[in-house]
């Protein structure tokens, strides 16, 4: 079955840290960018970063950029998002989601079902 | 950034009519713009891609057009199982950003 599900998530005080990760199966893991997306509670999608299939392009939202990092294991078929001085904002459904595409143009054809970070004291 | 625009906020129609959803860029996406369809409690689902492809399996009554900096979505007749919320999505460029989000309900 072609599926990406997420596990990871949790309850971190403001400024810990955690790591998601996002296990593929039912496709060719390496050949795919990849990305997590977040959407908070009741509010719309943010695109939060992404990962080419080599791992060797990563992108990032501003909102992110140098507290999270992105990484994959094409071994393991597993994306990670290793999060760090985590903030209030931060907290949110985190979506593992597929991409698909030419170039560098990638839209999400496969989604998990989402691991929920509270960021809270 | 590019920005994404999505109008109307909410929508409310009846089974059997004809809705359309706006989505406006900041500047040109050429047609790199997906449309995805979420229900509560659920992923999001891709139901259009390049402006107009339609995603394998999706209804036909789903359609979507335009270039440039807008893009319409259609959905020509209302089943109920479409009651959901929509979102646009550009992939022209880095970070790639989503419409707020249209949601439809029910009249």
């Amino acid at each position: 079955e072609v599926q990406v599900l997420e596990s990871g998530g949790g309850l971190v005080q403001p400024g810990g840290s955690l790591r998601l990760s996002c296990a593929a199966s039912g496709f060719t893991f390496s050949s795919c960018v990849m990305s997590w997306v977040r959407q908070t509670p009741g509010k719309g999608l943010e695109w939060v970063s992404g990962i080419s299939g080599s791992g060797g392009s990563t992108y990032y939202a501003d909102s992110v950029k140098g507290r999270f990092t992105i990484s994959r294991d094409n071994s393991k078929n597993t994306l990670y998002l290793q999060m760090n001085s985590l903030r209030a904002e931060d907290t949110a459904v985190y979506y593992c989601a597929k991409g698909r595409g030419i170039y560098n143009y990638w839209y999400f054809d496969l989604w998990g079902r989402g691991t929920l970070v509270t960021v809270s004291s | 950034d590019i920005q994404m625009t999505q109008s109307p906020s909410t929508l409310s129609a009846s089974v059997g009519d004809r809705v359309t959803i706006t989505c406006r860029a900041s500047q040109s996406i050429s047609g790199w713009l997906a449309w995805y369809q979420q229900k509560p409690g659920k992923a999001p689902k891709l139901l259009i891609y390049k402006a107009s492809s339609l995603e394998s399996g999706v209804p036909s009554r789903f359609s979507g057009s335009g270039s440039g900096t807008e893009f319409i979505f259609t959905i020509s007749s209302l089943q109920p199982d479409d009651f959901a919320t929509y979102y646009c999505q550009q992939y022209n460029s880095y970070p790639y950003t989503f419409g707020q989000g249209t949601k439809l309900e029910i009249k």
